[in-house]
């Protein structure tokens, strides 16, 4: 299997505050790179696919970037409803697997 | 309205099986990929498999292989998913999710609410 390494595992920080979070695969996954968002007790929120196409109507101040076998998510001036967790997800090979989350608080 | 609608919560006693459904609106059933992924309690996402309900074709996590089905009923744009065997460790909120791209599977696009099964004796 893939093995996803998402860093950091958490992080605080303030509204209007620029984040990045990495993910990094254990092997080549080409740009088969997925993001997700996660508020507590909701269903994951589809971000962005193929590790820098922006789903639509997920705002602009969401961007990815990367691949081969490392990739960045980044959220550029920080909103309050942005106060969740994210994820990153290969779908190169099956089983598709996730990295284990970055929870991203208010500081 | 394009929205994928899960059945409610289950409690199971280990060793039982449970079936859970994803009822689907608004987007040519047949078209897209489905998916299902569990989240236990506290942790993350995991991937468990997928249907691709024009062919049939699934394609399991090779720790579900011999416990997980998932089937399709296209009259009613439902997917279901079953789970055997239950023990404590499958305790967990189960998701359903559309695929994004029309007849392939590349990233989960259109979530279920999810539907928590609880196994306890």
């Amino acid at each position: 299997d893939i093995q996803m390494t998402q860093s950091p595992s958490s992080l605080s920080a303030s509204v209007g505050d620029t984040v990045t979070i990495t993910c990094r695969a254990s092997q080549y996954i080409n740009t088969n790179l997925n993001w997700y968002q996660q508020s507590p007790g909701q269903a994951p929120k589809f971000l962005i696919f193929f590790a820098t196409g922006l789903q639509i109507g997920v705002p602009s101040r969401f961007s990815g970037s990367g691949s081969g076998t490392d990739f960045t998510l980044t959220i550029t001036s920080l909103q309050p409803e942005d106060f969740a967790t994210y994820y990153c997800q290969q779908s190169f090979s099956v089983p598709w697997t996730f990295g284990r989350g970055t929870k991203v608080e208010i500081k | 309205q394009v929205q994928m609608v899960q059945s409610g919560a289950e409690v199971k006693r280990p060793g039982a099986s449970v079936r859970v459904s994803c009822k689907s609106s608004g987007f040519g059933f047949t078209s897209y990929y489905f998916h299902w992924v569990r989240q236990a309690p506290g942790q993350g996402l995991e991937w468990m498999g997928w249907i691709d309900p024009h062919s049939g074709g699934t394609n399991y996590g090779l720790r579900f292989q011999g416990r997980v089905a998932m089937t399709t009923d296209s009259s009613l744009r439902t997917v279901y998913m079953e789970l055997t065997n239950l023990t404590s460790d499958d305790t967990a909120v189960y998701f359903c999710a559309r695929d994004v791209i029309v007849a392939s599977p590349n990233a989960l696009y259109l979530w279920g609410q999810g539907t928590l099964v609880t196994v306890s004796s």
